[in-house]
């Protein structure tokens, strides 16, 4: 089993929409969970990170965990357009990531 | 706050020539850095753990003879691809840990496309 598993995608939303994003991950030890967008031809940026159980909220952002069910997702609330990017799921300080959601938000 | 740079941003070099990327952090003290590889609509492949004044620990399957980490300093780390061949071409990403961060996040360079003719 791949440490870090995101729903490969591509996803695909109307603008306005929720867009949700969903990592499980195989280590039950991890404390810390972190989710990076990535546009085309750049390096991923920081959107949030959750260590937790419940939500986190931050902007159209909220992040939610279950270590339980080993799960963290993203939830884009008010799709944009300018949210069109692949989305990377990271577990653990080592910091290895899912192979990325791309998402697509269609005017 | 928490900026991460790299240079070149770009580099084209011949085959068997070498080439150094630079890593720094600007406005942060980087006990920890990251090297990663991208190949095109792939994801980041974490290359190597570097921590400042120590030997890097590299993933499996990464030739440490031929991808060469220094990180000499707090805010330096770099990476040596030797004697490249085209295979290597790839978009290479460093990233930082902040020395004082209590939850593992890690801040990203711009990239570094190199391009092996």
């Amino acid at each position: 089993q791949k440490e870090v598993e995101q729903n490969s995608g591509p996803l695909s939303v109307p603008e306005g929409a929720i867009a949700s994003l969903n990592c499980t991950y195989s280590d039950r030890g991890s404390q810390s969970f972190f989710w990076y967008r990535q546009y085309s031809g750049k390096s991923p940026e920081l959107i949030m990170f959750i260590y937790s159980n419940g939500d986190k909220e931050d902007g159209r952002f909220t992040a939610q965990l279950n270590k339980a069910s080993q799960y963290v997702s993203l939830l884009i609330r008010d799709s944009q357009p300018s949210d069109s990017a692949t989305y990377l799921c990271a577990v653990k300080s080592d910091m290895r990531f899912g192979a990325g959601t791309r998402l697509t938000v269609k005017p | 706050g928490a900026v991460v740079s790299q240079h070149p941003s770009w580099v084209i070099c011949k085959s068997g020539t070498s080439v150094k990327i630079e890593c720094r952090s600007l406005d942060f003290q980087a006990t920890t850095m990251f090297w990663y590889r991208q190949f095109p609509k792939q994801s980041l492949m974490l290359m190597a753990t570097s921590n400042e004044g120590s030997k890097a620990t590299y993933e499996q399957g990464v030739e440490k003879d031929k991808f060469l980490i220094n990180h000499a300093s707090l805010t330096l780390s770099t990476l040596t691809v030797t004697s490249a061949h085209p295979e290597d071409s790839s978009f290479y990403i460093c990233s930082a840990r902040p020395g004082t961060s209590g939850h593992n996040e890690q801040f990203f360079g711009p990239g570094t496309r190199l391009t092996v003719l």
